[in-house]
């Protein structure tokens, strides 16, 4: 099945820098690439997401690239913000009609990011 | 329009007890999710369901069942709770697989 791999695990930022985050996957049929947002306490909310049609996709200060052919994706967050604290996870998953019993997303283990002041 | 609910919030069960985790949509959601939260763990996918009356096994399925009766509910059952169970469950729903996953608040799970 699809390993994901996410780095680092934790990630201090001074505010107004950019920060990023990197995954590594397995499965090379996997082809969406979601990034989900966890504020301390509550649930987690998707940010962005990236298909395997495109390398790249931006959100205001959010991006996310995508390299097929060495499986791994960024998450590019620029002019960081208190608010930006939060830990973020990275998923992979395939359509299924391309890998039938694995109608499912794969998680990373999670960045814990601090914005400093 | 809730979105996807959890009930209960917060629960404390002692070892052997045996209790139930609803989670509900109201998105008409083909696709719902269980998965545990532990810290330095992420989100360990337990069981899914792809739709009415189906269920499959995740990541993590030992000691858990579950059930889609219906279209908007799918439950989390624990029939003899033990103390590696304790962790924060979140229940999620999506259109599909390469859709996005809407989350329920979590419900947090104290097994003494």
């Amino acid at each position: 099945g699809e390993n994901v791999e996410q780095h680092p695990s934790t990630l201090s930022v001074q505010e107004g820098d950019s920060a990023v985050i990197k995954c590594t996957y397995s499965d090379s049929a996997s082809n969406y690439f979601p990034w989900y947002k966890q504020e301390l306490g509550k649930r987690p909310q998707l940010i962005i997401d990236i298909r395997s049609n495109v390398g790249e996709k931006k959100d205001q200060r959010i991006a996310v690239t995508l390299n097929k052919t060495a499986k791994h994706f960024s998450l590019h967050i620029t002019e960081t913000q208190p608010e930006d604290s939060a830990v973020y996870f990275c998923a992979a998953s395939t359509q299924p009609l391309l890998r039938f019993g694995n109608e499912k997303l794969t998680f990373g283990t999670g960045t814990r990011l601090t914005i400093i002041p | 329009n809730a979105g996807v609910t959890q009930t209960p919030k917060f629960r404390v069960l002692k070892t052997g007890q045996s209790m139930t985790l609803l989670c509900a949509q109201d998105m008409n959601h083909e696709y719902m999710y269980w998965y545990r939260q532990d810290p330095g763990m992420g989100l360990r996918l337990i069981h899914y369901s792809v739709g009415e009356g189906t269920t499959a096994k995740g990541e993590v399925p030992d000691g858990y069942n579950v059930s889609r009766l219906k279209k908007q509910n799918f439950l989390l059952g624990l029939e003899s709770a033990a103390p590696s169970q304790t962790s924060v469950y979140f229940c999620a729903s999506s259109l599909s697989v390469g859709e996005t996953q809407y989350f329920g608040p979590g419900t947090r799970l104290l097994v003494l």
